[in-house]
Formats: C-alpha cells, structure tokens, sequence
C-alpha cells in the first residue's frame, strides 16, 4: 500500500507570493493534519481536516489555509509569503480523528522562500 | 510556549550502549504520548506510544517509561545500534474540540558510533 504522498517535493518561492502544496493521505483514511517544521525543531500543528471539515487549527495566522476534497486528499495553501516560512511542510494521516489515532506522516514538501 | 520540554538536543552512544532522550510536560490535559523517530529527508515516523495509565510499555529494543506525578516520560534504546542514528522527537496529544492536537518536542539528535 503507498503511503502518504505529498507534492511537491521542494518550492522555491519569493516574498509576496503564493503557494499551494498538495497531500493524498493513505487509502482509507479520513483525517488529514498538516504541520510546519522548521530546521531543528519539531513539527507545529497547523490544521485538522476530516470528512472535507476543519476540525482544528494551531497558531498561525490567516494567510494559511487549507481544505480536504471528497477523496480525502487535502490542500495547504499559504498567501503572502515571508522568509519565516521556509520550512518542511509535513502532512499526516490517521483512519480518525480521534484520541490516540497512529499519524502517517508523508516525506514532506521544503519550502524556500527568497 | 514550550509545552513539551524535551532533552538532551543531541546525543552520542557507542554501539551496544543505551541511548536515553528525556521529556517533561506541563498540560496535564495530555493523555497519549507517541514517539516519533525521523531520517534525514523523510517525515516522522511512529516508534511508539503510551497512555498516562501505564508507567511502562517496551517493544524489542525500545521502552517508554512514564511518570504521571512528575509529569515526565523517557525513551530508552537499548543495545543501540548505527541504523538508530536519527533524530527522535517526543510528542503529547490531548482531545481538543473533537480533533487531536499533537504538541512536539524539539527533538533529538541521536548518532550511534560503531
């Protein structure tokens, strides 16, 4: 069975712009959750999706933004890019959304903003 | 905020020896501690996890030991071997208005010297 993917694999981006990443958790599973890592520290939470809604949402500001499709694969999209936000870009996938679910984490996609 | 305190940053141990990385927590909302083991150029993977019922779980070389009282847990590799080398990464999760919000540690960098 694959397991999660993400797309792309680097992004070099200039201040200002967008960016859009792209994760298709593993078959069957419903949840998907995006983290942001950045180089020596572990992974923050970002978002929750499950079932197309958003379940949860760390501490990042409104210029991310994210959305689940009816295959479950999910969107991450950042506006207006900052040099702080090159990072790994991390998604993970669990059956649920629940306690104590096992999160699949994908290879990550590394954002460069310039 | 540092809400899952983990220790040391970086560690060296023989091969055979036992490598030991620390972690403290302050939110006693927590119930569900995973964690988490990542290579260079890929996502976290699950090691393995503890609920606060229990104060030891151990999986062939691998044992979490957990204390409640003191808001504290540890992993412990034994016979720890070169292919350990990578970076581990504590985690706390707690149900958060029906989602599950993960909260990482920094991370530890572990490199086994033959």
């Amino acid at each position: 069975d694959a397991g999660v993917t993400q797309s792309p694999t680097h992004l070099i981006k200039t201040r200002g712009q967008h960016v859009t990443l792209r994760c298709s958790p593993i078959s069957g599973h419903k949840s998907v959750s995006w983290y942001q890592q950045v180089l020596g520290q572990g992974p923050q939470f970002i978002f929750q999706y499950y079932e197309k809604e958003e379940r949860g949402r760390g501490n990042f500001p409104d210029r991310f933004s994210a959305r689940q499709f009816p295959n479950y694969s999910s969107e991450l999209n950042v506006n207006a890019l900052l040099l702080g936000d090159s990072a790994l870009y991390l998604c993970a996938s669990s059956k649920e959304k629940g306690w104590g679910e096992t999160q699949y984490f994908g290879p990550g996609t590394r954002l460069l903003v310039l | 905020q540092q809400q899952v305190k983990q220790s040391p940053q970086s560690l060296i141990v023989q091969k055979g020896g036992i490598s030991i990385i620390n972690c403290a927590y302050e939110n006693t909302a927590f119930d569900y501690f995973p964690w988490y083991q990542q290579f260079p150029g890929k996502g976290p993977a699950l090691l393995i996890a503890i609920r606060p019922d229990v104060s030891e779980k151990k999986e062939g070389r691998f044992t979490i030991s957990f204390n409640k009282s003191a808001k504290q847990f540890s992993l412990h590799i034994m016979d720890s071997q070169p292919g350990d080398s990578a970076t581990y990464f504590c985690a706390a999760s707690r149900e958060a208005g029906g989602y599950q919000k993960v909260t990482f540690g920094i991370g530890t960098k572990l490199q086994v010297i033959p």
